[in-house]
């Protein structure tokens, strides 16, 4: 079946390292999307691309990195200038039709200590 | 620009008791509307849409017609059950805007006790 996967589920690093988010889809959607989410909050466009080799910031880029070399994988590094990294993070990806919706991996809960 | 505005949660009802999560949104032109639900530790999954006025979207029990008169899509059950305890999400996607992003509400909670 298509999806989107997203891993790890769970993910813990030092403060001041980089860390690289992965997902994957066999969707073939031309978009891509990733979104913070904190507790009780609702969702933040981080990044999104329309096109392989081609991105675009979202509303809180600063202190994250992507790249969309392949149609399938955007991958969303999360930087050490990134001020308060720990937060649960969402992918999506959708066709360019407008009737449609995105669809959403299960998810990577990034904890930094 | 666009925007969506849902009913501040949390929600909480008792088992069998009728939902209402308001919705309410602003949008040029004819956009589509979409309703996500969110379980603990999950990601969003759609729970239903609607893609022009009138239209009624439905799934699991759940209801929203798209009302273009009033800008509104709220989401509607008649009897909640515990396993619906959820956030949910309004939102709205339209061609031109922003790339054709979906705008989404703030997320209403739902709590149902038994």
């Amino acid at each position: 079946d298509g999806g989107i996967t997203q891993s790890p589920k769970y993910l813990f690093r030092k403060e001041g390292q980089n860390v690289t988010l992965s997902c994957e889809q066999n969707l073939n959607h031309d978009a891509m999307y990733w979104y913070r989410q904190d507790p009780g909050q609702g969702l933040r466009l981080i990044y999104y691309s329309q096109i392989v080799n081609d991105f675009q910031k979202g509303d809180i880029a600063e202190g994250y990195s992507v790249s969309r070399e392949k149609k399938e994988s955007f991958p969303l590094t999360v930087t050490s200038a990134q001020k308060n990294p720990t937060a649960f993070y969402l992918c999506a990806s959708s066709s360019g039709t407008v009737s449609y919706g995105y669809t959403f991996g299960s998810g990577t809960r990034l904890t930094v200590v | 620009g666009d925007s969506v505005t849902q009913m501040e949660g949390p929600v909480t009802l008792s088992e069998e008791a009728f939902l209402t999560i308001n919705c309410t949104y602003t949008a040029t032109g004819y956009p589509s509307l979409f309703w996500y639900v969110q379980y603990p530790g999950e990601g969003l999954q759609l729970l239903l849409k609607a893609t022009k006025a009138d239209d009624k979207g439905s799934n699991k029990g759940f209801e929203a017609t798209y009302r273009k008169e009033t800008t509104s899509f709220h989401l509607e059950k008649g009897s909640v059950q515990v396993s619906d305890s959820a956030v949910y999400f309004c939102a709205l996607r339209r061609g031109g805007n922003q790339g054709g992003k979906l705008i989404f509400g703030q997320g209403t909670e739902l709590s149902v006790k038994p």
